[in-house]
């Protein structure tokens, strides 16, 4: 059974570009959240798609942008890259719900994007 | 708004002795999840433990348990006979209903042989 897949592994990009990474959940899962964590911090939330459409946000401001496919896969976009976006970006895949409660988050490997 | 605080940057412990993490939050919500996560140099980020709010019972797996107090709003976690393979960034971090996580900063753990 795979678990969470992120691609690429690592992205180096110059100011001013856009980005997308990409993820797959686990096997099962519907509902894929996004991390940023840049060096030396704890993970901060951007956010989370269920059933295709953006369900929660975190304090990221518009250039952060998602999408979430019918198979559940999920993009992450980033327009107009400033060298503070460099950070690992961590993707989670969880069973949702029509409900509040979700499930327990598995992380993938995560996409280190440089930003030069 | 929810926050988590790691006042411990750095820990460190003999091989095969215990060790203590510490967390605590701040939330008004009554009902949320708690969690410890590891992450290895490799960068997968990887379930410990956790605990259920309205469960007074603290959780254990294996080597892991947790000292869960709610009044206090604090939740360390114990790791005992440590393995060199233990080392690692432990996070603590809060959920509620929603499925956001809120991490805390971090505590580097380093296993001396």
């Amino acid at each position: 059974d795979a678990g969470v897949t992120q691609s690429p592994t690592h992205l180096i990009k110059t100011r001013g570009q856009q980005v997308t990474l990409r993820c797959s959940p686990k096997s099962g899962h519907d509902t894929v959240s996004w991390y940023q964590q840049a060096l030396g911090q704890g993970p901060q939330f951007i956010f989370q798609y269920y059933e295709e459409e953006e369900r929660q946000r975190g304090n990221f401001p518009d250039r952060f942008s998602g999408h979430q496919f019918p198979n559940y896969s999920s993009e992450l976009n980033v327009n107009a890259l400033l060298l503070g976006d460099s950070a690992l970006y961590l993707c989670a895949s969880s069973l949702g719900s029509a409900g509040v409660t979700f499930g327990e988050q598995y992380f993938g490997p995560g996409t280190r994007l440089t930003v030069t | 708004a929810q926050t988590v605080t790691q006042s411990q940057p750095e820990m460190s412990v003999q091989e095969a002795e215990t060790v203590t993490l510490s967390c605590t939050y701040d939330t008004s919500e009554s009902d949320y999840y708690l969690f410890w996560y590891k992450q290895p140099p490799s960068r997968q980020m990887i379930l410990v433990i956790r605990q259920e709010a309205y469960k007074q019972q603290n959780a254990t797996e294996n080597r892991f348990s947790v000292n869960f107090q709610k009044a206090a709003k604090s939740f360390s976690l114990k790791i005992s006979d440590s393995q060199l393979g233990d080392a690692a960034m432990y996070f603590c971090a809060y959920r509620s209903g929603g499925g956001k996580l809120i991490f805390g900063q971090g505590t580097e753990l380093s296993v001396k042989p």
